[in-house]
């Protein structure tokens, strides 16, 4: 059972727009919600990551929108560039980086 | 990467062999994971360690053994491999557990089991 669901499993945006990709939890006790960034060959790495007692946590062009009601938190990445071609990840933990649930990944292109 | 070592990189073995998979780390941190990336799953939880000798079992730990003898290093057994034992296989750090620390990855190792 998939406990952190991500969509779309793939996204392609042109250069400078809005990349936005979507993560649904279940369990009510996740109280951490990282977003990880992996390019091919290397491991996943942190990119930024939100509690539940804010609605919104913003870092350069990243975004991580959080609904608590909802049980979905999104990754927006604004002026998106080419260099931002990767597959990412969303997260979940009831405490911290400890045993993180990921979700399935979305690879994210970026054309010109 | 974070002073994490994974070692091999790249392994094919065959059905029914035991392989161990090494992560050595120079970061002196308590907290070390192995996960399993496999398309269509993200990754997945196989053990964890809180530190020397002391493990408990992620989500995917059947057909998986870990020992942990000293706190730079985090082995990984597959006793007998299977081919759904075929993954990309990550080994994570951290230096505590929590919100204020992060878990650091490897570069990975691409185990096929053929």
């Amino acid at each position: 059972q998939q406990q952190v669901k991500q969509s779309p499993q793939s996204l392609i945006v042109q250069k400078g727009g809005i990349s936005i990709i979507n993560c649904a939890y279940e369990n009510t006790a996740f109280d951490y919600f990282p977003w990880y960034q992996q390019f091919p060959g290397k491991g996943p790495a942190l990119l930024i990551a939100i509690r539940p007692d804010v609605s919104e946590k913003k870092e350069g062009r990243f975004t991580i929108s959080f609904n608590k009601s909802a049980k979905q938190f999104s990754l927006h990445i604004m002026d998106s560039q080419p260099g931002d071609s990767a597959t990412y990840f969303c997260a979940a933990s009831n405490f911290g980086n400890e045993k993180l649930t990921f979700g399935t990944g979305t690879r994210l292109t970026i054309i010109p | 990467d974070a002073g994490i070592t994974q070692s091999p990189r790249h392994k094919v073995t065959e059905t029914g062999t035991p392989v161990t998979l090494r992560c050595h780390q120079t970061e002196n941190h308590r907290y070390m994971y192995w996960y399993r990336q496999d398309p269509g799953h993200g990754l997945r939880l196989i053990h964890y360690s809180y530190g020397v000798k002391d493990t408990d079992k992620g989500e995917v730990s059947d057909g998986y053994s870990v020992s942990r003898s000293k706190t730079e290093d985090f082995l990984l057994t597959l006793e007998s491999a299977t081919s759904s034992q075929t993954s990309v296989y990550f080994c994570a750090i951290s230096g505590d557990r929590g919100y204020n620390t992060e878990a650091f990855f490897g570069q990975g190792t691409r185990l096929t089991v053929v």
